[in-house]
């Protein structure tokens, strides 16, 4: 079964922390790995990683994949309270509906003043 | 442009109603898809279509119903509601291949009583 799991579940910081949250996956025919931010709302998207090793970076957000060991990690430096939301992964699979997302539980991740 | 208009975005039903989500994208993506977010759950897949008059069951299909008559709408109709269905759903859109994820609609929030 395709398996999905992110940790911590949740974590709280103060404003300028550096956090690092975790995604693994357990899924057959991987294609690639998704994370977003969702505040309330609609999630909204972050990276797309497709291939190992490759850094991804937007501001102070980043992230990379690890096609080896099964893993991503999203990286948030001099964290602010705008950060404040759950973050989700989501991986896609190859063959069939290429698009389907499978999602894990979710981050939350809560910045204090 | 719109992106992706869920309407309505707050719903109470009683046990037993039937009623339909609407969802409608601007944007001639393909692939359309309907997720319910339940705390702890993360988002699962409900039912998606990769086309107009192309539909297939997700992971949490039971009690549920689609069509896609065109590529811009995508309803969700529950049949009989249970409180089970108590639940935020969201509507999603893509292209077939899609490099920037998902655009997600606000969701709708869904209670049975």
């Amino acid at each position: 079964e395709d398996k999905v799991v992110q940790s911590p579940l949740s974590l709280v910081v103060h404003e300028g922390d550096t956090v690092t949250l975790n995604c693994s996956y357990e899924v057959t025919n991987f294609r690639s790995l998704l994370w977003y931010k969702q505040e309330k709302k609609a999630p909204t998207f972050l990276f797309m990683l497709t291939s190992s090793g490759i850094e991804k970076k937007s501001g102070r957000l980043s992230s990379i994949l690890d096609k080896k060991e099964l893993f991503s990690i999203l990286n948030i430096t001099a964290t602010q309270t705008g950060d404040s939301a759950v973050y989700l992964c989501a991986v896609t699979k190859d063959g069939g509906a290429t698009n389907k997302l499978i999602f894990g539980t979710g981050t939350l991740l809560a910045v204090q003043p | 442009n719109a992106g992706v208009t869920q309407t309505p975005k707050f719903q109470v039903l009683k046990t037993g109603q039937s009623m339909t989500l609407q969802c409608a994208q601007d944007m001639n993506h393909e692939y359309m898809s309907w997720y319910r977010q339940d705390p702890g759950m993360g988002l699962r897949l409900i039912h998606y279509s990769v086309g107009a008059g192309i539909t297939d069951q997700g992971e949490v299909p039971n009690g549920y119903n689609v069509s896609r008559s065109t590529t811009e709408d995508f309803p969700l109709r529950l049949l009989s509601a249970a409180p089970s269905q108590t639940s935020v759903y969201f509507c999603a859109s893509s292209t077939g291949y899609s490099y920037y994820g998902y655009t997600f609609g606000s969701g709708t929030r869904l209670t049975v009583v």
